[in-house]
């Protein structure tokens, strides 16, 4: 049973540029958040997916987007990276349903230059 | 805005002996809580998790203990082992919400 995948493991862009990650969630799960982890700091919530719309979302500029495909799979989009963007993004699926735990990937390491 | 606090950025421990992470919140909404696990160059691990409507839960080697009052919650481990080692993170969140707001972390590190 794969768990949250997520692509590429690293990437390096220089500032203005934009970039997309993608995410497979855990078999079964319906619901993908992304999350925002810079060095030192906890992981900040972005927003949420469920049913191909954005359901919540935290405290980050419209720069950052999203979608959801009829596969339940999501990608993040950035646009005009700034230096500051750089972090570990982490995808995290659920059920869906109340109390059941976020499984989140390794993340892919954005570093801008 | 620090919703959730980890005020120890970390903790060393003799491999047999207990540990004891601590995490503060103060958003009283908060109703379900979890502690997440985490090696270098992998995601979180989900470890055990707790709603407000109890105040221990326990999973083999790990309990949780949440004090509404106090609002605060605390993970122990027992015995800790040397894989016990990693980056400990307490989140928060309400029911039907599915947001997470993480503390900073705690960095354990069990010594042989």
């Amino acid at each position: 049973d794969a768990g949250v995948t997520q692509s590429p493991t690293h990437l390096i862009k220089t500032r203005g540029q934009q970039v997309t990650l993608r995410c497979s969630p855990k078999s079964g799960h319906d619901t993908v958040s992304w999350y925002q982890q810079a060095l030192g700091q906890g992981p900040q919530f972005i927003f949420q997916y469920y049913e191909e719309e954005e359901r919540q979302r935290g405290n980050f500029p419209d720069r950052f987007s999203g979608h959801q495909f009829p596969n339940y799979s999501s990608e993040l989009n950035v646009n005009a990276l700034l230096l500051g963007d750089s972090a570990l993004y982490l995808c995290a699926s659920s059920e869906g349903q109340l109390d059941q735990p976020q499984h989140f990937g390794d993340g892919t390491r954005l570093s801008i230059l | 805005d620090q919703q959730v606090k980890q005020n120890s950025p970390s903790l060393s421990v003799q491999e047999g002996r207990i540990s004891i992470l601590n995490c503060d919140y103060t958003n009283s909404m908060f109703d379900y809580f979890l502690w997440y696990k985490k090696y270098p160059a992998e995601g979180p691990t989900f470890l055990i998790s707790i709603s407000s409507i109890k105040d221990k839960n326990e999973d083999g080697r790990f309990t949780v203990f949440l004090n509404k009052s106090a609002k605060h919650l605390s993970l122990h481990i027992v015995p800790s082992q040397p894989g016990d080692s990693a980056v400990y993170f307490c989140a928060a969140t309400n029911f039907g919400n599915e947001k997470l707001t993480f503390g900073t972390g705690t960095r354990l590190t069990i010594i042989p």
